[in-house]
Order: structure tokens, then sequence, then C-alpha cells
């Protein structure tokens, strides 16, 4: 099985900062990583699929980036709404395993 | 709209079954893989299993071989998820979400909590 390992696990930030989280797998998988936000008591959203792959409708300050085992999701400019939980997926084999997460805090 | 509805929350005591339903609407049902993930109170996500609703394949995590069967009716558009044996640390929130061609999960359920508790 494939491992997930997200970093940081929690970050405080201030609106209008740039932001970084990254997950490393435990071995190579092309381009193979979603993104996902999560919101208190929501189902989680889409942001970034195949690695880099804007999903429709999300902010163009939401970009992913990275190939083979190590990916990051960087927000350029966060907004109020950006405070949330992120999750990073590998979708190259099954079991399709997430990380474990990162909470992103107002600071 | 596209929208996956999921059946309501379901308390349940160890030992126990529990039959998670998932109606889809707004697409195709059978173009789409269906995963299932689940979520502890104040934990991370958890993927449980992925069916393909075109002949009923099925993929299931180790961890719950054995003791989970997913399903689907082509006639009503829904996919189902029945858990066995059912422990109180299968308190959860258990969403279903359509697999989009890059198999991201591109429309999540509302999420059905589950709580096992004697």
């Amino acid at each position: 099985d494939i491992q997930m390992t997200q970093s940081p696990s929690s970050l405080s930030a201030s609106v209008g900062d740039r932001v970084t989280i990254t997950c490393r797998t435990s071995q190579s998988i092309s381009r193979s990583v979603n993104w996902y936000q999560q919101k208190p008591g929501n189902a989680p959203k889409v942001l970034i699929y195949s690695a880099s792959s804007l999903q429709s409708g999300v902010p163009s300050r939401f970009s992913g980036s990275g190939s083979g085992t190590t990916f990051t999701l960087t927000i350029s400019s966060l907004q109020p709404e950006d405070f949330a939980t992120y999750y990073c997926q590998q979708s190259y084999s099954t079991p399709y395993s997430f990380g474990q997460g990162t909470k992103l805090e107002i600071k | 709209q596209v929208q996956l509805v999921q059946s309501g929350a379901e308390v349940k005591k160890p030992g126990a079954s529990v039959k998670v339903s998932c109606k889809a609407s707004g697409y195709t049902f059978t173009s789409y893989f269906m995963h299932w993930v689940r979520q502890a109170p104040g934990q991370g996500l958890e993927w449980m299993g992925i069916i393909n609703p075109t002949g009923g394949s099925t993929s299931y995590a180790q961890k719950f071989q054995g003791r989970v069967t997913m399903t689907r009716d082509t006639s009503t558009s829904t996919v189902y998820m029945d858990l066995s044996s059912l422990r109180s640390d299968d308190t959860a929130v258990y969403y279903c979400a359509r697999a989009d061609d890059s198999v991201a999960s591109d429309i999540w359920g509302q999420g059905t909590l589950v709580t096992v508790s004697s």
C-alpha cells in the first residue's frame, strides 16, 4: 500500500499570506495526487486533481505541483474562507489513501 | 443538478450491521465509479473502497475486507455500503463520492453518521 505523509499537520497564517502544504508518498506515483478542502460539518471538496489541474470553479489562488513522490498545494494569497483542513489523496493504486490532513488556522 | 443523496443517521449496537445508501441523480449512473470514505469524529479521511456501477465489481481496503460489501442497483441509480460486525471505533460519518476520470472525488454525498454504542 502507498503511504501518504502530509506536512505540516497544522499551520497558522494571516489573510494575504502565501502558504504551502506538502505531501510525500512512499513510492513514485507519477502525478496521481488530488487535493481536497474540508470545512467543519461539510463534505470535502476537490480543489486539484492529477497533481496540478484546477477543478472547475475553484479560485486560481489554489495551485498544485509535483510528481513522483513529492507534491505541494499552494494558496497564493489566503482569503478568510480558506481557513479549513486540507487533505491530499493518491489515486495511483488501491487503496486510494489520504494524507493525515493539515488544519489551516487564522493567526 | 448532479447530486448524491445518502440515507439518514443510524445508531447500532456492537456486533450489528449497517447498510448506507447513496442515490445518484443528474448524470449517467453507470459512467462513474463510486468511492466510499469515512471520517471518525475529529479524525481524518479514510478510504474504504470503490464500486463500478456498470458490472458491480469492487475493490476494498484491506482493513475492511470481510466486513464490508458494496453493491449497486442500476434501476434506481443507488449504491449501498454494508458494514458488519460493528465496533465502537466504526462510529463515523460515511460518505459516498463519485470518482471522476482521474479517480478524484468530484461529487460527494452529504454524509451519514453511524453511531455504534451499547
